[in-house]
């Protein structure tokens, strides 16, 4: 069984450019969940997303940044004209639900130059 | 407000001796508790959960973690450390309400020299 899949591992991108990150949940999981990883911190919350809905979006900033999680294909975090800022690691995670717990991909590492 | 603390921020132990990572939490209700591993370049690894039941939860690696309700704390252990145990460890919690994010920790560098 397949694990949380995201893509790219690795994206560079100038200043005002698009990013776009992509996630595969676990099979049979129809729960995804965006978090970011600064340099030295730990995961924040982002956005977390079932099949077409977005359920819970208070940790995305108001602006440039979107996700969604269509009926069918990965989930995507699409950030728009990026800034330095932006540069961190960005983790996907996936459940069934209920208590169980969250299962992460490796992460796409973003880099604003 | 929802919080993690771990309070240290690299604990160092030697090769087979025992090892504890600290992690008090601050929720409302009950809390779902959750300790993941993280090696270089790579996602969070899912260790342990305490949901209910036994205060003490035992995991994946031979890790187990105590839950203690009056002191807010979930410390994770391991009798024996292994260099190869090496990584940084982060405690999260979450409400007891179906499909609410995780809120971690800062994280703890584990480091087990031989």
């Amino acid at each position: 069984n397949a694990g949380v899949m995201q893509n790219p591992r690795h994206l560079v991108r100038r200043r005002g450019q698009e990013a776009r990150l992509r996630c595969s949940p676990m099979k049979g999981h129809s729960h995804v969940y965006w978090y970011r990883q600064l340099p030295e911190e730990g995961l924040k919350f982002m956005v977390y997303l079932q099949k077409e809905n977005i359920i819970d979006e208070s940790g995305m900033p108001k602006e440039r940044f979107s996700a969604e999680f269509p009926k069918e294909g990965p989930s995507i975090l699409r950030i728009q004209q990026v800034v330095r800022g932006d540069s961190a690691a960005y983790f996907c995670a996936s459940s069934p639900g209920g208590a169980q717990p969250q299962h992460f991909g490796d992460g796409t590492r973003l880099s604003i130059l | 407000a929802q919080s993690v603390a771990q309070p240290e921020d690299q604990v160092n132990v030697a090769e087979g001796n025992p090892l504890t990572v600290k992690c008090t939490y601050s929720v409302s209700g009950n809390p779902y508790l959750f300790w993941y591993v993280q090696y270089p370049n790579r996602g969070l690894q899912f260790l342990l959960k305490y949901i209910t039941g036994d205060n003490l939860v035992k995991g994946s690696y031979g890790f187990e973690a105590e839950f203690n309700k009056s002191q807010t704390s979930f410390h994770l252990k391991k009798p024996s450390a292994l260099v190869s145990d090496s990584a940084l460890y982060f405690c999260a919690v979450r409400q007891n309400q179906a499909g609410t994010a995780l809120i971690f920790g800062k994280g703890t560098t584990l480091s087990v020299s031989s």
